[in-house]
């Protein structure tokens, strides 16, 4: 089936505005993680939802990054008053949540603040 | 906590020749440990990982990858580079099912022919 696919590839926003990045996983994958790829910082965990557990926020690095995941499936990882270091590629990833799971990665949203 | 550390941000190699990228990882127990590439403007793909048992793994596209506890290393090896490897590197460490990877800064492999 399809891979892990992500919206949009690419975005320009200016500083001070809200973007969502939208994550849609492999078809019946359970667990979905959030990355963040940015040259000063290499690949960074964010955030990650298994099934209807608490999601891992702990890679978040402030409280202007959300995301949730609905309905098990789709996620949506927002930042709010977007600043210039948060100009990265963003990448998801999903897996079937079981033992020895491997994570496939969706191509990211490069995503670039003014 | 766990890190990974990739000592060579960029390694050249000729076309035929055997490649070796080093991976040190820092972590208490058995680790996961996994290595993935990724090519320009693509995402992520797995080559290879280790869990358990065999310290030698096999991969796609020709490559292993040999854990050694002792040294808390796990370094990727190919006997002949294809310009086609030409990509970035990065190793990744996990504790346990159902967590977060760790990456190493990356290793850029650039093959010339």
């Amino acid at each position: 089936g399809a891979g892990v696919s992500q919206s949009p590839s690419n975005k320009v926003t200016e500083k001070g505005k809200d973007v969502e990045l939208r994550c849609d996983p492999i078809s019946g994958h359970t667990a979905l993680y959030w990355y963040r790829q940015s040259l000063g910082q290499g690949l960074e965990f964010l955030i990650y939802f298994q099934g209807n557990s608490a999601p891992d926020k702990s890679g978040l690095p402030s409280d202007r990054f959300s995301a949730e995941r609905t309905g098990g499936s789709v996620s949506t990882l927002t930042i709010q008053r977007t600043q210039q270091e948060d100009s990265a590629v963003y990448l998801c990833a999903s897996s079937t949540g079981s033992y020895q799971e491997t994570q496939y990665f969706g191509p990211g949203t490069r995503l670039l603040v003014l | 906590a766990q890190s990974v550390t990739q000592p060579d941000i960029h390694i050249t190699v000729s076309e035929g020749a055997s490649l070796e990228l080093r991976c040190n990882y820092s972590y208490g127990a058995t680790p996961y440990l996994f290595w993935y590439v990724q090519s320009p403007g693509q995402g992520l793909q797995l080559l290879l990982k280790y869990f358990s048992g065999d310290t030698l793994v096999q991969g796609i596209k020709g490559f292993e990858a040999e854990f050694k506890r002792s040294q808390s290393s796990f370094n990727l090896r190919k006997p002949s580079v294809h310009w086609s490897d030409a990509a970035e590197y990065f190793c990744a460490v996990a504790r346990e099912y159902g967590n977060k990877l760790v990456f190493g800064a990356g290793t850029i492999l650039r093959v010339k022919s």
